[in-house]
């Protein structure tokens, strides 16, 4: 079965402080995709990132980084001196090759005060 | 680039009424989705149409959803009638294709709201 756990419902931090998101998966699948979407007030999911099950090095993208460790089923979401702006849901999905719909988490929802 | 259209963004609906929801995906996204999201949950999808060919509608509550693409593009997503418990955001995504490389994007979504 594929399943996606995002155990912190709710996250607060004050802005310039470092916040990770964590991110735990199953699947039998070898072949996967997981994705991190940021869900501002507006509603709208933004796309983040996808990373592939064969590539576990880690990734920056300004603030944004992701940590993918196969080993503990994880793909962790860090922000680094994080801004009111960054105030959102975050969920994380997954899709495989075997099981092609994208199953999300329940979410984080990250409250950057000032 | 645009991004995905949904129309209305909000409805408010006396339980056992009809709605319509419409949905408009990027420019030559084959691939075409709608999601229902309630409150605290992730999405959950409802169907997925590939061109105006329906490839996965087995979370569709077929007695009361309806869901259409004519002509490959635009989507109208209507529940009738509706039910206290249909309240939530219903969200609409494409992709290029249906492969697990292809990314969805999504849209604003539609919040319902059942009374």
């Amino acid at each position: 079965a594929q399943k996606v756990t995002q155990a912190q419902t709710e996250i607060s931090v004050v802005e310039k402080e470092d916040v990770t998101l964590d991110c735990v998966y199953e699947t039998r699948d070898t072949t996967y995709y997981l994705f991190w979407y940021k869900q501002p007030p507006s509603g709208e999911l933004v796309f983040l990132i996808r990373r592939n099950s064969f590539d576990e090095q880690n990734e920056i993208s300004g603030r944004y980084s992701w940590n993918f460790q196969k080993s503990t089923s994880s793909f962790n979401f860090t922000i680094t001196a994080s801004q009111v702006v960054d105030s959102a849901v975050y969920f994380c999905a997954l899709k495989s090759t075997g099981f092609q719909k994208l199953v999300f988490g329940t979410g984080t929802r990250l409250l950057v005060s000032p | 680039e645009a991004g995905v259209a949904q129309s209305p963004r909000y409805k408010i609906i006396e339980k056992r009424q009809s709605v319509a929801f419409w949905c408009n995906p990027i420019s030559g996204h084959a691939t075409l989705y709608w999601y229902q999201q309630i409150l605290g949950q992730g999405p959950k999808l409802l169907i997925q149409f590939q061109n105006n060919g329906v490839v996965d509608d087995s979370q569709l509550p077929k007695d009361r959803f309806s869901a259409e693409r004519l002509k490959g593009v635009d989507s109208t997503l209507k529940i009738q009638p509706a039910k206290l418990e249909d309240s939530a955001v219903y969200l609409c995504a494409s992709s290029l294709g249906v492969g697990p490389t292809d990314t969805q994007y999504f849209g604003p979504g539609t919040r319902l709201t059942v009374l």
